[in-house]
C-alpha cells in the first residue's frame, strides 16, 4: 500500500499568518490526491481535489500543488476557523490512503 | 436537505456482526460512487471500501476484506456496509462518504470525497 507521510505532525501558528503543509508518497501518485480538514467532533470537509482543484465554497486563501511524490497544502491569510487538522488521501490505487494528519494550533 | 445519515452503530461483542446503513437524502445515490471511512476516536483516517453507482465494481483495504461487504439499495438510495467476524480493533467511527466523481478532459477519475456523514460509532467489546 502507498504510504503518505505528513509533515510537520503538527505545528502553531498565527491569525493572518501562513502555513504550509506537506504530505508525501512512498512512490509517485501522479495528482491523484486530495486535502481535507477536520475539526474536533466533527466529519472531514474537502478542501482540494486531483492535488490542486479548490472545492466549491472553499475559500481561496487553501491552495494545493504538487505532483508524483510530494504535494502541498498551503494555508495564506490563517483565519481563526481554520485551526484544526489536515489530512491527504491518495486515489491513485487501492487501497485508498490518508496521511497521519498535521494539526494546525494557535 | 443533500445530505447522508449513518445508522446502525452500536456496542457488539468480538466475533459478531453489524450492519450500517447509509440513508441519502437530496440526491440520488445511483448516481455517485459511495465510500466508507473509519476513524478510531482521537486518531487519523482510515479508508475501508467503495462500491460504484450500480452496485458492481469497488474495492476493499486489506484488513477487512472477507470481512466487510458494502452494498446499496438504490431503489430506497441507502448505501450498507455488513461487518462480520468483528475484532476489537474495528472500534471507530464510521461514516459514509459521497464521491464528487470528477473526472479531467482525459477521462481519468479523481476521488473527492465531498459529502460526509456524522458518522456512527461502532464499539466491540465484551
Amino acid at each position: 500500500a502507498i504510504q503518505l507521510t505528513q509533515s510537520p505532525s503538527s505545528l502553531s501558528a498565527t491569525v493572518g499568518g501562513r502555513v504550509t503543509i506537506t504530505c508525501r508518497a512512498s512512490q509517485g501518485i501522479a495528482n491523484d490526491l486530495a486535502w481535507y480538514q477536520q475539526k474536533p467532533g466533527k466529519a472531514p470537509k474537502l478542501l482540494i481535489y486531483a492535488a490542486s482543484i479548490l472545492q466549491s465554497g472553499v475559500p481561496s486563501r487553501f491552495s494545493g500543488s504538487g505532483s508524483g511524490t510530494d504535494f502541498t497544502l498551503t494555508i495564506s491569510n490563517l483565519q481563526p476557523e481554520d485551526f484544526a487538522t489536515y489530512f491527504c488521501l491518495q486515489d491513485y490505487n487501492y487501497p485508498r490512503t490518508f496521511g497521519q494528519g498535521t494539526k494546525v494550533e494557535i | 436537505e443533500v445530505q447522508v445519515v449513518e445508522s446502525g452503530g452500536g456496542l457488539v461483542q468480538p466475533g459478531g456482526s453489524l450492519r450500517l446503513s447509509c440513508e441519502a437524502s437530496g440526491f440520488s445515490l445511483s448516481s455517485y460512487w459511495m465510500h466508507w471511512v473509519r476513524q478510531v476516536p482521537g486518531k487519523g483516517l482510515m479508508w475501508l471500501c467503495n462500491l460504484n453507482g450500480d452496485g458492481k465494481s469497488g474495492a476493499y483495504a486489506d484488513s477487512v476484506k472477507g470481512r466487510f461487504t458494502i452494498s446499496r439499495d438504490n431503489g430506497k438510495n441507502t448505501l450498507y456496509l455488513q461487518m462480520n467476524s468483528l475484532r476489537a480493533e474495528d472500534t471507530a467511527v464510521y461514516y459514509c462518504v459521497r464521491d464528487l466523481d470528477y473526472s479531467d478532459t482525459r477521462g481519468h477519475h479523481f476521488d473527492a470525497l465531498d459529502m460526509w456523514g456524522q458518522g456512527t460509532l461502532v464499539t466491540v467489546s465484551s
